[in-house]
Order: structure tokens, then C-alpha cells, then sequence
């Protein structure tokens, strides 16, 4: 079945500094992908997304950029900010259709 | 603007006792979710409704877990007997029934049980 896989954390970066976590999954055909991320104490919130192979999606100044040859979507920003700290995770529909499959989630934690 | 409403925020129990948790997706959201995140993990999917009807339990346990959603509207998660191994977070997510995979998360209830 579909499956994802996500750099493992804590991600530890200062003000400012450059950002990427890397995902890259296992599916049948080309399906929509995602980036989720959750804040401290809130629920998981759709940050971007991308429905087709060479799309990039972009929120927030995130990007990631679906690469069906490296089957990737790494989440970028060049910038980031203490208000980024969460944890975000990389997610794909199931094979079925009918749910999102999950990554385990990687923590970001962004100092001053 | 709407959000997922999930209660209780925080659940302890004994184990072998019944527990139940309760979510109101957002208005006019089809299609309802509830996903069991063990910490350190992503979500994983319990069940799915679409309107009141269940779209896939095939990961839900069955011999204790049992959800409904009676109105098609807000959903009830309950387990009994529940046992030491159920502790994580429960979230519940709602979305429309043409963006099934652009959802919204509740808050969640943590569940630990004792």
C-alpha cells in the first residue's frame, strides 16, 4: 500500500536559518501529497499541498515541489521564524482513496 | 472562522472501564474521521464516515471501539473495556465530501489510561 517516509527529528535551527525536511513516499501512480503541521496544543492544519508530478505547493513561505523521478516532497523555507516550531508531517492518500496515510512527524524547534 | 470540536480535552480512566469521546466537524463537512495518534507517530485512521454511514473501519477494533454518528452531523468514539495500550491522542477531523483530503483537525483528547 502507500506509505510515506520522513526525516527523523527534533530539527533544531536558529532565527533566520534555512529549512528543509525531507519526505519521500511509495505509492501507486501519481497521488495528491501533502504537508501538515501541527502546533503546540492545536490541531493538525493543512499547510500546502501538491496534486500532480513537477507541482509545487506553497503557504506561509513553505514550499515543496513534488518530484516523481526522486518520488520527494521535501518541505522547504529560507527563512524560518520561532513561530514555526511545530511538528509537521508528510501525508498521501491510502491506496483505497478514502483517508490520508501519515508520516511520523518531525519536530522543528526554532530558537532566537 | 469554523473549527472541529472535540471534548473532553483530557481523559483519564482506569483500565477496563468504558470511555467516549465526542467531535462536531464543521458545518456542512460530509465527511468526518477519527485517527488515533500515539505519541511520537503520525495519525492513523480509526474510522470514516460519509454522512452517517461508515466508509472504512477496517482499522478500527472492533471488539472494543465502537463510533457512531446517528444525524450524519456529530460523532460519538467510545471504547470498553479500555486497556493500557489505548493511551494516546484521539483526533477527530472533518472535510468536505469533494476535498477528502484537505481536512480539519479538532484539538483531539488525550486519553491515558491508568
Amino acid at each position: 500500500g502507500n506509505s510515506v517516509t520522513q526525516m527523523e527529528g527534533p530539527v533544531t535551527l536558529s532565527e533566520e536559518a534555512f529549512l528543509t525536511i525531507n519526505c519521500t513516499y511509495t505509492a501507486t501512480g501519481y497521488p495528491s501529497l501533502f504537508w501538515y503541521v501541527q502546533y503546540p496544543g492545536e490541531g493538525l492544519q493543512l499547510l500546502l499541498k501538491a496534486t500532480k508530478a513537477d507541482d509545487k505547493g506553497s503557504n506561509k513561505g513553505f514550499e515543496a515541489t513534488y518530484r516523481k523521478e526522486t518520488t520527494s516532497f521535501h518541505l522547504e523555507k529560507g527563512s524560518v521564524q520561532v513561530s514555526d516550531s511545530a511538528v509537521y508531517f508528510c501525508a498521501l492518500p491510502s491506496q483505497a482513496g478514502t483517508a490520508l496515510i501519515f508520516g511520523k512527524g518531525t519536530t522543528l524547534s526554532v530558537s532566537s | 472562522e469554523a473549527e472541529v470540536a472535540q471534548s473532553p480535552r483530557y481523559k483519564i480512566t482506569e483500565k477496563s472501564q468504558a470511555v467516549a469521546f465526542w467531535c462536531d466537524p464543521i458545518s456542512g463537512h460530509a465527511t468526518l474521521y477519527w485517527y488515533r495518534q500515539i505519541l511520537g507517530q503520525g495519525p492513523e485512521l480509526l474510522v470514516q464516515f460519509q454522512d452517517e454511514s461508515v466508509v472504512d473501519d477496517s482499522q478500527l477494533p472492533k471488539d472494543r471501539f465502537s463510533a457512531e454518528r446517528l444525524k450524519g452531523v456529530d460523532s460519538t468514539l467510545k471504547i470498553q473495556p479500555a486497556e493500557l495500550g489505548d493511551s494516546a491522542m484521539y483526533l477527530c477531523a472533518s472535510s468536505h465530501r469533494d476535498r477528502l483530503y484537505e481536512q480539519y483537525f479538532g484539538p483531539g483528547t488525550r486519553l491515558t489510561v491508568t
